[in-house]
């Protein structure tokens, strides 16, 4: 049910981009993307509800295909700022209630 | 308007001793999930309730561990007989619906267990 993440880690210089990917064997209703620094409460990033669905604010975007249940988070032109431990969120549905599960995080670390 | 409140922050316990965290959620919400944090790993399921009810603990195990979320009061996330291998942060995250597809979790700021 814990979705896989993909890479594990990852070293940028700042300036350069990166790609997160985050896929389940659920069918899911929804992917959410958090970012959680030094072991801190993990920080909501955005959520992504349809199939297709892409957002993004500032330079960090996200992608969703429903039909593939894969998501992936995009960083462009990454800042100091971007380091971090980004987990990506599964919601599911059922009788009961909304389930979420996270993947297992990639360490994200960005150099001058 | 406070978000997710945990207390204690940092626990230490000795083997056999019992660790109780709590968890009060954002004001107004009604689900409560509790999350397992080993050091450099992800976030592992363990429960979801709300209020009165467990709604999934298929994360938790089934020995000496325990959670409940009243119709008053945090929700409390209990371990009976600590062992070293229940040293980790665990965090809770509240949401406000369920079946919107809005249910953004809030965390809380975590509660660090200790066991010597």
């Amino acid at each position: 049910q814990q979705p896989v993440q993909s890479p594990q880690a990852v070293i940028l210089r700042e300036g350069e981009d990166a790609v997160i990917n985050c896929s389940s064997s659920k069918a899911l209703y929804s992917v959410h993307w958090y970012r959680q620094k030094h072991g801190d409460a993990p920080v909501f990033l955005m959520i992504l509800l349809k199939g297709g669905e892409q957002k993004g604010h500032d330079k960090i975007s996200a992608s969703f295909n429903e039909k593939k249940q894969q998501s992936s988070l995009y960083l462009t032109a990454s800042q100091l700022s971007y380091s971090g431990t980004y987990f990506c969120g599964t919601e599911t549905l059922s009788n009961t209630g909304n389930q979420f599960y996270f993947g297992t995080g990639t360490s994200l670390t960005v150099i001058p | 308007n406070a978000g997710v409140m945990q207390n204690p922050r940092h626990l230490v316990r000795r083997r056999g001793q019992e660790a109780r965290l709590r968890c009060s959620p954002m004001k107004g919400h009604s689900h409560v999930y509790w999350y397992r944090q080993l050091p450099e790993e992800g976030l592992k399921f363990m429960v979801y309730l709300q209020k009165e009810n467990i709604i999934d603990e298929s994360g938790m195990p089934k020995e000496r561990f325990s959670a409940e979320f009243p119709k008053e009061g945090p929700s409390i996330l209990r371990i009976q007989q600590v062992v070293r291998g229940d040293s980790a942060a665990y965090f809770c995250a509240s949401s406000l619906l369920a079946g919107t597809g809005a249910n953004v979790l809030t965390f809380g700021a975590g509660s660090r267990l200790t066991v010597l």
